[in-house]
């Protein structure tokens, strides 16, 4: 079983919908808890991090994590089509390690 | 500008022939690190460095070597290239307790035949 596991879609939706995207974990000791945006041919950019439980909002993002059920969350609201990625998330509980999930594409379409 | 370069961008090349993709940061990071990334399976770390002079081992290291003789550096040496090794490369640099903000450089895509 991977530490991190993360559907990988790919999601199409219609500009303007919420968009949920989801992983799990399976490590209890993982305390940092990310998502990071990786656009078409470039490398992956740092989204939100959360540390511990709870949720995070920036923009028409939200970010929340549940560890009773190990389940991470990215909500984004009134998606555009520049939202279209593929999005990956990540946990850390270690010094500098992350293991992320396989990633999942989405296209938000006008 | 703030940013993680690697060289080449792309590369073609034959099974056994040696080859170093090169990862510079302009930052002053003290963490580099090296991942590859393939369908279905995500970004998997290859080698970490928390220093100069101070690398180890990821989760998928074999048939790779790094080196860190620079703060800025961190090339990716595959010394006898095999098919199995055809994937995207990633180097990315933080700063030591913030791991949780990795910068990437934009990645080299290898094919070896």
């Amino acid at each position: 079983q991977k530490e991190v596991e993360q559907d990988p879609g790919p999601l199409s939706v219609p500009e303007g919908a919420i968009v949920s995207l989801n992983c799990t974990y399976s490590n209890s000791a993982f305390q940092y808890f990310m998502w990071y945006r990786q656009y078409s041919r470039k490398g992956p950019e740092l989204l939100m991090y959360t540390y511990s439980s709870g949720n995070k909002e920036d923009g028409r993002f939200t970010a929340q994590v549940d560890k009773s059920s190990k389940y991470i969350s990215l909500f984004i609201r009134d998606s555009q089509p520049s939202d279209s990625a593929t999005y990956l998330c990540a946990s850390s509980g270690g010094y500098n390690k992350l293991i992320f999930g396989a990633g999942t594409r989405l296209a938000v379409h006008p | 500008e703030a940013q993680v370069t690697q060289n080449p961008r792309y590369l073609i090349t034959v099974t056994g022939k040696k080859l170093t993709v090169t990862c510079s940061q302009n930052m002053n990071h003290e963490y580099m690190s090296w991942y590859r990334q393939d369908p279905g399976l995500g970004l998997r770390q290859i080698y970490y460095s928390m220093n100069v002079e101070v690398t180890d081992k990821g989760d998928v290291p074999e048939g790779y070597k790094v080196s860190r003789k620079e703060k800025r550096n961190f090339p990716l040496i595959l010394e006898s290239p095999s098919p199995n090794q055809t994937s995207l490369y990633f180097c990315a640099s933080s700063i030591p307790g913030q791991s949780y903000e990795q910068y990437f450089g934009p990645g080299t895509r290898l094919t070896v035949t």
